[in-house]
């Protein structure tokens, strides 16, 4: 079946501590996205990628850093300059061009807590 | 950069009553629009897309797309508490920034 897998569901990290969020999909999709959920909030863009090696910053990108060395793989790190990292983090992929069939399809969201 | 904007609500609802969403957007070019469902702690999910002037009808929901107005809605008819989650709008992404960026999305309560 296709789709877009993250991992992990939770995830703990330290202070002072980089912490790596996998996401892959197996939708052929060129388009990868990055989003951050507060509670009761909107998804706000952290980075996104319409194809291999190369990506761009999205409206909150400061602590995060992302690779796109496969077109299958997005992972984002949430850096140590990440001072309030604790949300919930959603990946998705899309197709890329015109304006039909380019819905976004998530993945299941990990819940990062900074302990 | 594209501007999305919603009415985060709460929206409140009786069963069966008629539920209606709107988004305003800045991007004249927009040709059409998403709208997704994300229930508490769940990821979205698509529901509807319009790319067209006028209204889009898939059983309970309906979309309409005003483009001279910069305007996107969806109804909901005969709302059930099933429907109780946050509605999110979103243009798709385009052909020279392939960003997709949403509204802040609206929270619907459907009470029994």
């Amino acid at each position: 079946d296709g789709g877009i897998t993250q991992s992990p569901k939770y995830l703990f990290r330290k202070e002072g501590q980089n912490v790596t969020l996998s996401c892959e999909q197996n939708l052929n999709h060129d388009a990868m996205y990055w989003y951050r959920q507060d509670p009761g909030q909107g998804l706000r863009l952290i980075y996104y990628s319409q194809i291999v090696n190369d990506f761009q910053k999205g409206d909150i990108a400061e602590g995060y850093s992302v690779s796109r060395e496969k077109k299958e793989s997005f992972p984002l790190t949430v850096t140590s300059a990440q001072k309030n990292p604790t949300a919930f983090y959603l990946c998705a992929s899309s197709a890329y061009g015109g304006f039909t069939n380019t819905e976004a399809f998530f993945g299941q969201g990990t819940r990062l807590t900074v302990v | 950069q594209k501007e999305v904007e919603q009415n985060s609500g709460p929206l409140s609802v009786p069963e069966g009553a008629i539920a209606s969403l709107n988004c305003t957007y800045s991007d004249r070019g927009s040709q059409s629009f998403f709208w997704y469902r994300q229930y508490s702690g769940k990821s979205p999910e698509l529901i509807m897309f319009i790319y067209s002037n006028g209204d889009k009808e898939d059983g309970r929901f309906t979309a309409q797309l005003n483009k001279a107005s910069q305007y996107v809605s969806l109804l909901i008819r005969d709302s059930q508490p099933s429907d109780s989650a946050t509605y999110l709008c979103a243009p798709p992404p385009g052909d020279n920034n392939n960003d997709m960026r949403f509204g802040a999305g609206t929270r619907l309560t459907v009470k029994p």
